[in-house]
């Protein structure tokens, strides 16, 4: 099975900050990668998926890209209400594996 | 307004069984596939479980093949997750997810744009 890891772990950025989030996976899955979004005690949202496509309602400020193997997740101006854990998604076939998530706080 | 709401949470004992539904309103759910994922406490998501828009095909993480069995009743736009041999690794809160829309026999990308707000499966003696 493909496997999604993230790096970093975790992340402390100031407001303003652009805050970048890197995603791979250990085969080629072309385009087919998603990024959620989960703000503690609330429930994971989609941001992001086929890569680069921002879902409906997510700010401008978030911007999804690569493809194939690696992918990067990126927020151009942090912002107080981003606080929050933000994981990866195959999405190419079953099984969806999730990456490990990268927390990212302000610092 | 897509609502999914999950009941079936509760605390069972190592080797029990539970079954879990999630009621979908707000969307054609015969239209959507439709998964289970799962969040152990303080810890990351993890996929459970996949069902198509007709409950074919199915598809299942290691980690629950063999216990768990996914299921749907697109009449009452239900899906169920039907657990047995519950181990004390199971433990999580539960979502329900909906999937890729599917039109013609040719599905959009599985991705999990709506979500329930999850039910809690304890595991424990």
């Amino acid at each position: 099975d493909v496997q999604m890891t993230q790096s970093p772990s975790s992340l402390s950025a100031s407001v303003g900050d652009r805050v970048t989030i890197t995603c791979r996976a250990s085969q080629y899955i072309s385009h087919y990668l998603a990024w959620y979004q989960q703000i503690p005690g609330r429930v994971p949202k989609l941001l992001i998926y086929d890569g680069s496509t921002l879902q409906s309602g997510v700010p401008s400020r978030f911007s999804g890209s690569g493809s194939g193997t690696d992918f990067t997740l990126t927020i151009s101006s942090l912002q107080p209400e981003d606080v929050a854990t933000y994981y990866c998604q195959k999405c190419n076939s079953a099984p969806f594996t999730f990456g490990p998530g990268t927390k990212v706080d302000i610092k | 307004e897509v609502q999914l709401v999950e009941s079936g949470g509760a605390l069972v004992q190592p080797g029990g069984s539970l079954r879990l539904s999630c009621i979908a309103s707000g969307f054609t759910f015969s239209s959507y596939e439709m998964n289970w994922v799962r969040q152990a406490p303080g810890k990351g998501l993890e996929w459970v479980s996949y069902i198509g828009t007709s409950g074919t095909p199915t598809y299942y993480a290691d980690s629950v093949k063999g216990r768990f069995t996914i299921s749907r009743d697109n009449t009452k736009n239900s899906l169920f997750l039907q657990m047995n041999s519950l181990r004390a690794e199971d433990t999580a809160v539960y979502y329900c997810a909906r999937g890729g829309y599917c039109s013609g026999g040719n599905c959009r990308t599985t991705v999990f744009d709506y979500w329930g707000q999850g039910a809690l499966v304890t595991v424990s003696s």
